[in-house]
């Protein structure tokens, strides 16, 4: 069974822009979650999608924002982007939430 | 929130010995405590987890224990070998229908060294 992906895997944008990134859960999870990643902050929880349904939400901006589709792939999107957005965005994917969620590669996220 | 502290934040033991992490959480509602391994440059992986109705869980040389009473868990490695050199987090999370996110300690990087 092929693992969770992510694209891109590298991106580097400017200061003000925006920015959406993809991920693609093991097939047959449902429930997505998105976390960042920094050398200051750790693992930081975003946010989690179910059924195209966000969930929970961790204490980010609401510049930070996502969606799920139907066939359980998620995008997240920054906007506005900041210095400080500089990251390494990592999704993970489980069965339906509350079990082994296994996370993908991540996208690194460079704001000049 | 959930806060979850680890500790040590580095960890350097001899090739054979064995490695304890320990974590605390302050939710007394958190009911599912996996633990992740990250090598340099790779995702993290999951590498063993224990759910709140269960006081000991083992997979070979690695074995994870709870105390909901003092509310921490700890990770324990056997004999270790230098590939299990890397950063490894803990993590704390409510798991309910109404959907779950996991909190993560700020990790313990773990050297052995042959």
């Amino acid at each position: 069974k092929a693992g969770v992906t992510q694209t891109p895997r590298y991106l580097i944008k400017t200061r003000g822009q925006q920015v959406t990134l993809s991920c693609s859960p093991i097939s047959g999870h449902r429930s997505v979650s998105w976390y960042q990643q920094t050398p200051g902050q750790g693992l930081q929880f975003l946010f989690e999608y179910f059924s195209e349904t966000q969930r929970n939400k961790g204490n980010f901006p609401g510049r930070f924002s996502g969606r799920q589709f139907s066939n359980s792939r998620s995008e997240m999107n920054v906007s506005t982007l900041e210095l400080g957005d500089s990251a390494l965005y990592l999704c993970a994917s489980s069965l339906a939430g509350g079990t082994e969620q296994y996370f993908g590669p991540g996208t690194r996220l460079t704001v000049t | 929130g959930e806060n979850v502290e680890q500790h040590p934040s580095t960890l350097s033991v001899q090739e054979g010995d064995s490695a304890v992490i320990k974590c605390t959480y302050s939710d007394s509602a958190s009911n599912y405590f996996p633990w992740y391994k990250q090598e340099l440059g790779k995702r993290p992986q999951l590498i063993i987890d224990i759910r709140s109705n269960v006081g000991e869980k083992k997979d070979q040389r690695i074995a994870v224990t709870l105390n909901k009473t003092a509310k921490h868990f700890s990770l324990h490695i056997t004999e270790t070998q230098p590939e299990d050199s890397a950063v490894y987090f803990c993590a704390a999370s409510i798991g309910s229908n109404s959907g779950y996110a996991l909190n993560f300690g700020k990790g313990t990087s773990l050297l052995v060294t042959p």
